[in-house]
């Protein structure tokens, strides 16, 4: 079966840090990837997707993420983080049959201001 | 455009009950698809619907059960209630079926609490 593995659930980081979040993800024939934002008290939001072609993506919010096909890993990264990044962030698959998004257990970034 | 929108916000229910969720689609959208986020999890996925049909399901037990309406809009009813059942329920819409790149937008979830 599909997963997808992050392997942060808590990074704290000062603002004006680099950030970097893991992704792994089992290999399922397509691969589509996602990285989704949930910010306190609100719903679900894309960040950036990847479906085929460059694989450095670009999101919003200056956010991108790099798929590495040979390492089955689509790992999130900002340069530069705000106190406005504090959230949690879930990297998501869609499976081959692609009805079904398969979602990792999520990171919860804190930035201090 | 409207958004996903779902109600109610807030449920509790006794165990053994049964629940209905509700979810109004994204304009234009014609696919919706159920997840249950329980706490400090992902999201997990329950089914989807595509024109009405229950086009793929994940690994919930059949008292997990929905519909879609002409309208596109979509309910979710959970029969038999469990502890285990508290959860944020998500709704997602999407305007393509599956196997083609589409992106789901989310709604802001029903918070379930089971006592």
């Amino acid at each position: 079966a599909q997963s997808v593995s992050q392997h942060n659930h808590h990074v704290i980081l000062s603002e004006a840090a680099s950030l970097e979040l893991g992704c792994n993800y089992s290999y399922g024939g397509t691969v589509n990837l996602f990285w989704y934002v949930q910010y306190p008290g609100q719903h679900l939001q894309l960040l950036l997707k990847y479906f085929s072609g460059d694989p450095l993506v670009k999101g919003i919010k200056g956010f991108e993420a790099e798929f590495i096909k040979s390492k089955f890993s689509f790992n999130l990264r900002k340069p530069s983080v705000q106190w406005s990044d504090t959230a949690e962030y879930f990297c998501a698959t869609r499976n081959t049959g692609g009805f079904k998004t398969i979602f990792g257990a999520g990171t919860r970034l804190f930035v201090k201001a | 455009e409207t958004g996903v929108t779902q109600s109610p916000t807030h449920l509790i229910k006794t165990r053994g009950q049964q629940v209905t969720l509700r979810c109004s689609s994204q304009s234009g959208h014609n696919t919706v698809s159920w997840y249950q986020q329980a706490l400090g999890q992902g999201p997990q996925f329950i089914f989807q619907y595509y024109r009405e049909e229950e086009n793929g399901r994940g690994n919930f037990p059949p008292r997990f059960s929905g519909l879609q309406f002409p309208n596109y809009s979509s309910e979710l009813n959970v029969n038999a209630l469990e502890l285990d059942d508290s959860a944020l329920y998500l709704c997602a819409s999407s305007a393509g079926l599956a196997g083609g790149p589409y992106e789901q937008y989310f709604g802001p979830g029903t918070r379930l609490t089971v006592t």
